[in-house]
């Protein structure tokens, strides 16, 4: 069955520390694909980033890098010299394609990292 | 549209009577989701529709709930007999593609008093 895990519930850091929050998902297709969201306190989900199974190739933006280890099942999320506007809430989702339709299918998230970035 | 777009914002309703959340996603995006997210916690997956179906409803908390989309456009999630629980935030999101990133709406937060 399709499934996210976001073992860490929070984190707390000082600003200017690295964090990595990490994603362990399950799935029976070989091919899927995995997201990153943050949600800011305002509530709005602001999409991040979008990996495809067959694309293992770490990827970095600005500050934000990604880990993607088909090994392990994990999709890790890495903030460098973090500020206190990386504050939110962050999830990993997963989304597999729909048997049927060859469509879209499913998306699930993960229960969501809060991290808090202090001054 | 520009965005997905959800209505109303904000319901408060009595606990027993029915409610009607609506989405309109964007212009074009075959794919529909519909989450709860109660205070504080994660996004609990209620039904996608691709198209004008729903391959996947397994989410639905209970016979309570329904929804449907029309014209491949809007989709309606109905409460009946709310309970207190139901109280949460609703959530919409849209795609057009299998492997492109969904859009959210900024939700409708119902609360059953």
């Amino acid at each position: 069955a399709q499934k996210v895990t976001q073992a860490q519930t929070e984190i707390s850091v000082v600003e200017k520390e690295d964090v990595t929050l990490d994603c362990v998902y399950e799935t029976r297709d070989t091919t899927y694909y995995l997201f990153w969201y943050k949600q800011p306190p305002s509530g709005e989900l602001v999409f991040l980033i979008r990996r495809n199974s067959f694309d293992e190739q770490n990827e970095i933006s600005g500050r934000y890098s990604w880990n993607f280890q088909k090994s392990t099942s994990s999709f890790n999320f890495t903030i460098t010299a973090s500020q206190v506007v990386d504050s939110a809430v962050y999830f990993c989702a997963l989304s597999e394609p729909d048997m049927i339709y060859n469509q879209g299918g499913k998306l699930i998230f993960g229960q969501g990292t809060e991290l808090s970035v202090k001054p | 549209g520009a965005g997905v777009s959800q209505s109303p914002s904000n319901k408060v309703t009595e606990k027993g009577k029915d409610v009607e959340l609506r989405c309109d996603p964007i212009s074009g995006h075959t794919a529909l989701y519909w989450y709860r997210q109660r205070l504080g916690q994660g996004l609990e997956f209620l039904i996608y529709f691709q198209g004008n179906s729903a391959p996947d409803k397994s989410g639905l908390p209970s016979d309570r709930f329904s929804a449907e989309r029309t014209g491949e456009s809007v989709s309606t999630l109905t409460i009946q007999r709310t309970q207190q629980e139901d109280s949460a935030v609703y959530l919409c999101a849209s795609r057009r593609q299998p492997n492109t990133e969904a859009f959210f709406g900024q939700g409708t937060r119902l609360t059953v008093v």
